[in-house]
């Protein structure tokens, strides 16, 4: 069935690395695209999204571009810093607004 | 503006107890979902209400039921508890029922069953 797959963590950097969680995704057609976090013991905050093919997704410095070729949508950042470090989810829609999700990367950023 | 609310934040229950969990939404949202989180994994949907009528139901026992009130606020019920619906149960709002809308998320009520 359809389904989100994220690349398996924890992944651990030091602070100022540059970060990449790969997603990719399995569906009918082009659905929106979500990247949510999840800092401990919290709920999910929106980090970004992409409703259409080659749009690209930004906020906070993180960035993630709908790629229909490959069907991913990897998130980046350029530089993190030990704030950043929480659980990532990717999810994309399936019928109406129901969310699928990834199973979640733990991202570790140590100073 | 406040955010989607839940209540209570933390229920511990024993098994074959029956549990309530309530929702309230973004002012002006109306649609509301409901997502089993299971430690150390993604969130699962449940339910999905929108102007009061569900919308969607996911692969979960028919113990598991909800509700949208006229307010837009929501209950999920859960019979008979069992040892694996410990969970964090969380609930999203939107404004519309359209696959482009951002669904916002609560703080989540973290279920325990003993």
């Amino acid at each position: 069935g359809d389904s989100v797959t994220q690349m398996e963590g924890p992944v651990t950097l030091s602070e100022e690395a540059f970060l990449t969680i790969n997603c990719t995704y399995t569906a009918t057609g082009y659905p929106s695209l979500f990247w949510y976090v999840q800092y401990p013991g919290e709920g999910l905050q929106l980090l970004l999204k992409a409703t259409k093919a080659d749009d690209k997704g930004s906020n906070k410095g993180f960035e993630a571009t709908y790629r229909k070729e490959t069907t991913s949508f990897h998130l980046e950042k350029g530089s993190v810093q030990v704030s950043d470090s929480a659980v990532y989810f990717c999810a994309r829609i399936e019928y109406g607004n129901k969310l699928v999700f990834g199973a979640g990367t733990i991202l570790r950023v140590k100073s | 503006d406040a955010g989607v609310t839940q209540s209570p934040t933390h229920l511990i229950k024993t098994r074959g107890q029956h549990v309530t969990l309530r929702c309230s939404p973004i002012s002006g949202h109306k649609s509301v979902s409901w997502y089993q989180q299971v430690l150390g994994q993604g969130p699962q949907f449940i339910f999905q209400y929108y102007e009061k009528e569900e919308r969607g139901r996911g692969n979960f026992p028919d113990r598991f039921s909800a509700r949208q009130f006229p307010n837009y606020s929501s209950e999920l019920n859960v019979n008979a508890l069992l040892l694996g619906d410990s969970a964090l149960y969380l609930c999203a709002s939107s404004s519309r029922d359209e696959s482009t809308d951002t669904q916002y998320f609560g703080p989540g009520t973290r279920l325990t069953v003993l």
